[in-house]
């Protein structure tokens, strides 16, 4: 399995509140993005990254940006979380457009 | 804009039995992946379908593509309780950067004895 980690795993916040979830992987991918599951809408792209520091938006990217200062780390920022943003949120990364796409185990964010 | 359906969104089946589910997608593509969920758990990569007519078979599950049709079929054969999970399938298209995947809303699939 590809060593892809997310921090943290569970969350609970408050509206208005900044949050940032962390994707770590030890693959030395360089393509990784970001999404997020919510019932009865599969798994919608908020970001995704094909490099340092080059990243775009996804179809549900609004409220939401991220940053990739290392090839290892993938960063998604709520600014001001809204009770919308609860959801299941996954990191996923691969080596190479076409390739096998490896998933994180998810992180769990509530905003109440 | 790429859209993903799937279908249909819920299945229900006696062990022993065979069915198939269906995965729909807009425009033309490169690239179709299945996926599989099981629940609270991540997903893991069942199938990646790279061109019209490629057929794949793991275990009790063949996926399909047909691009003309824009069309993929996950044919479950002589199911068992174990298959029991959420099935994606997602589309790939370039876009000369990282290429999005799009996902289908998924199938549960639950098999009963």
């Amino acid at each position: 399995d590809a060593g892809i980690t997310q921090s943290p795993r569970h969350k609970v916040t408050e509206t208005g509140t900044p949050v940032t979830l962390r994707c770590h992987q030890t693959e030395n991918h360089r393509y990784m993005y970001w999404y997020r599951q919510d019932p009865g809408h599969g798994l919608r792209l908020i970001h995704y990254s094909y490099g340092v520091k080059d990243t775009d938006k996804g179809e549900v990217s609004d409220g939401y940006s991220v940053s990739r200062s290392k090839t290892e780390d993938f960063l998604l920022t709520l600014e001001s979380a809204t009770s919308s943003q609860t959801s299941v949120y996954f990191c996923a990364s691969r080596t190479r457009v076409g390739g096998e796409l490896f998933f994180g185990e998810g992180s769990r964010l509530t905003v109440l | 804009e790429l859209k993903v359906e799937q279908n249909p969104l819920f299945l229900s089946m006696q062990e022993g039995k065979n069915y198939t589910i269906y995965c729909n997608y807009s425009t033309t593509s490169d690239r179709l992946y299945w996926y599989r969920q099981d629940p609270g758990k991540s997903l893991e990569s069942l199938f990646v379908l790279l061109s019209n007519g490629a057929v794949k078979q793991e275990g009790r599950l063949m996926a399909s593509l047909d691009t003309k049709a824009r069309l993929s079929t996950l044919h479950i054969t002589a199911a068992v309780h174990d298959l029991s999970a959420t099935y994606f399938c997602a589309v790939e298209k370039n876009n000369n950067a990282g290429n999005m995947l799009t996902f289908g809303g998924g199938t549960r699939l639950m098999v009963k004895p």
